[in-house]
C-alpha cells in the first residue's frame, strides 16, 4: 500500500506571496491532518479534515486554510506569507475516525519544506 | 490542557550503550501514548504506542511502558546502533478524533 505523499517536497517563496501544498493520504483513509514543524515551536497542529469537512482546528491565523476533496486528497493554503511561516509542513492520514476511546494511528508523509525569503 | 514534556537533547551515545529518553505528560481523561521517530530529511514514523495504563509498546528493540501513576512513557533501548540516530518525539492523543500533542523532540546521535 502506498504511503502518504506530499507535493512539492521543497518550496521557496517570498514574503507576501501565497502557497498551496498538497497531500494524498493512504488509500482508504478519510482523515487528513496537517502539522507545522519549526525548530522553535516544534510540532504544532494546524487542522484536520474528515470527509471533506474540517473537524478540528489548531491555533493558527486565518491566513492558514485547507480543504479536502471527495477522493480524500487535501490541500493547505497559506496566504500573505511571512518569514515565520518557514517550516516543514507535515500531513498525516488515518482511517475512519471513531468516537470514544478507539485511537486511530496517524501515518505521516515526508513533508513539504517551505522557505520564505 | 494536554501537554507532553520530554528530556532535551541532544543525547550522544556510543554504539551498544543503553538509551533512556524521558517523557511525561499532562492530560485529561485517558490518553493513548506514542513515540515517533524522524530520520534526517524524512517525515515522522510511528515507533511504538500504548493505549492504556501498564501497556508496554515495543518495536525494533525499543520499549516504553504507560505508567499512569507517574504520568510517564519513557523510551528505552538496551543497545543502540548508529542507525538509531534520529529525533524522537513523544506524543499523546485523547481520543480517535483529537489531534496529536507532541513533545519538543530529543535528538539522538549514536557514534561508532
Amino acid at each position: 500500500k502506498a504511503g502518504v505523499t506530499q507535493t512539492p517536497r521543497y518550496l521557496i517563496k517570498t514574503r507576501g506571496q501565497q502557497v498551496t501544498l498538497s497531500c494524498s493520504p493512504i488509500s482508504g483513509h478519510r482523515s487528513v491532518s496537517w502539522y507545522q514543524q519549526t525548530p522553535g515551536q516544534g510540532l504544532q497542529f494546524l487542522f484536520e479534515y474528515f470527509s471533506e469537512t474540517q473537524r478540528n482546528k489548531g491555533n493558527f491565523p486565518g491566513r492558514f486554510s485547507g480543504r479536502q476533496f471527495s477522493n480524500s486528497r487535501s490541500e493547505m493554503n497559506v496566504s500573505t506569507l511571512e518569514l515565520g511561516d518557514s517550516a516543514l509542513y507535515l500531513c498525516a492520514s488515518s482511517a475512519t475516525g471513531t468516537s470514544g476511546r478507539k485511537v486511530n494511528e496517524q501515518f505521516f508523509g515526508p513533508g513539504t519544506r517551505l522557505t520564505v525569503l | 490542557g494536554n501537554s507532553v514534556t520530554q528530556m532535551e537533547g541532544p543525547v550522544t551515545l556510543s554504539e551498544e550503550a543503553f538509551l533512556t529518553i524521558n517523557c511525561t505528560y499532562t492530560a485529561t481523561g485517558y490518553p493513548s501514548l506514542f513515540w515517533y521517530v524522524q530520520y534526517p530529511g524524512e517525515g515522522l514514523q510511528l515507533l511504538l504506542k500504548a493505549t492504556k495504563a501498564d501497556d508496554k509498546g515495543s518495536n525494533k528493540g525499543f520499549e516504553a511502558t504507560y505508567r499512569k501513576e507517574t504520568t510517564s512513557f519513557h523510551l528505552e533501548k538496551g543497545s543502540v546502533q548508529v542507525s538509531d540516530s534520529a529525533v524522537y518525539f513523544c506524543a499523546l492523543r485523547n481520543s480517535g478524533n483529537t489531534p496529536l500533542v507532541f513533545g519538543k523532540g530529543t535528538r539522538l546521535s549514536v557514534i561508532a
